[in-house]
């Protein structure tokens, strides 16, 4: 079965410091991968996804992560981060339910705080 | 363009009574997928419907829950009688196809608090 671990439940970082959120999965087949954002008070945002193709992937904000297969992650990096990045960020894999048709398998979430 | 829209924001009910979600999709998104997260735990898949069928329904809990999409359009989501274990989060979603690539986009989410 496909699963995704979010190793760190909370980052804590000063405004402009590089940050790495960390997310790991396990998977048999190939994996299609996302990171979704939370910001308080509203719902989830997608903000990248891996597909195929290049391993790194930029995404909204300022965002990328690399895909890696041998160490099979899939971390999140933003290289100076902003107050209004605080928010709860969830890695996810795309798992089929049947057929042509999938569905999402998030981890527990990655709380980023930034302070001034 | 409207995104994902759901109702209410909150709800707290009592140990017994029933609560009914709602969810108003993306304007011509035939994939509606409901989820859950409770307190301290990772966002569940409860189920999946494309058009006005239930695709995937493997997640959903437990019979006090039912979930409807009458015409395609709109979905609810029922539960009767909540437990204090139904309490959290419920996010919905749409898609316009259910494939592996596709984007989800989801509703703020309605926070529910069974006491």
């Amino acid at each position: 079965a496909q699963s995704v671990t979010q190793l760190d439940s909370q980052v804590p970082v000063f405004e402009e410091a590089p940050v790495e959120l960390r997310c790991n999965y396990s998977s048999s087949v190939s994996v299609y991968l996302f990171w979704y954002v939370q910001y308080p008070n509203q719902g989830l945002q997608l903000l990248l996804k891996y597909l195929s193709g290049s391993t790194l992937v930029k995404g909204i904000n300022g965002f990328e992560a690399e895909f890696n297969k041998s160490q099979t992650s899939f971390h999140l990096r933003k290289p100076s981060v902003h107050i209004s990045d605080t928010a709860e960020y969830f890695c996810a894999v795309s798992v089929n339910s049947g057929g042509s048709n999938y569905k999402l398998t998030f981890g527990k979430g990655t709380l980023l705080t930034v302070n001034p | 363009e409207a995104g994902v829209t759901q109702f209410p924001s909150h709800s707290v009910i009592e140990k017994g009574q029933t609560v009914t979600l709602r969810c108003d999709p993306i304007s011509g998104h035939d994939n509606l997928y409901w989820y859950r997260r409770v307190m301290g735990k990772e966002i569940k898949f409860l189920l999946h419907f494309v058009k006005e069928s239930k695709q995937d329904e493997s997640g959903m809990p437990n019979n006090r829950f039912l979930a409807e999409r009458t015409g395609g359009t709109y979905s609810t989501l029922k539960v009767q009688p909540a437990e204090l274990e139904d309490s959290g989060v419920y996010f919905c979603a749409s898609s316009q196809d259910g494939g592996r690539n596709t984007e989800a986009f989801f509703g703020q989410g309605t926070r529910l608090t069974v006491v």
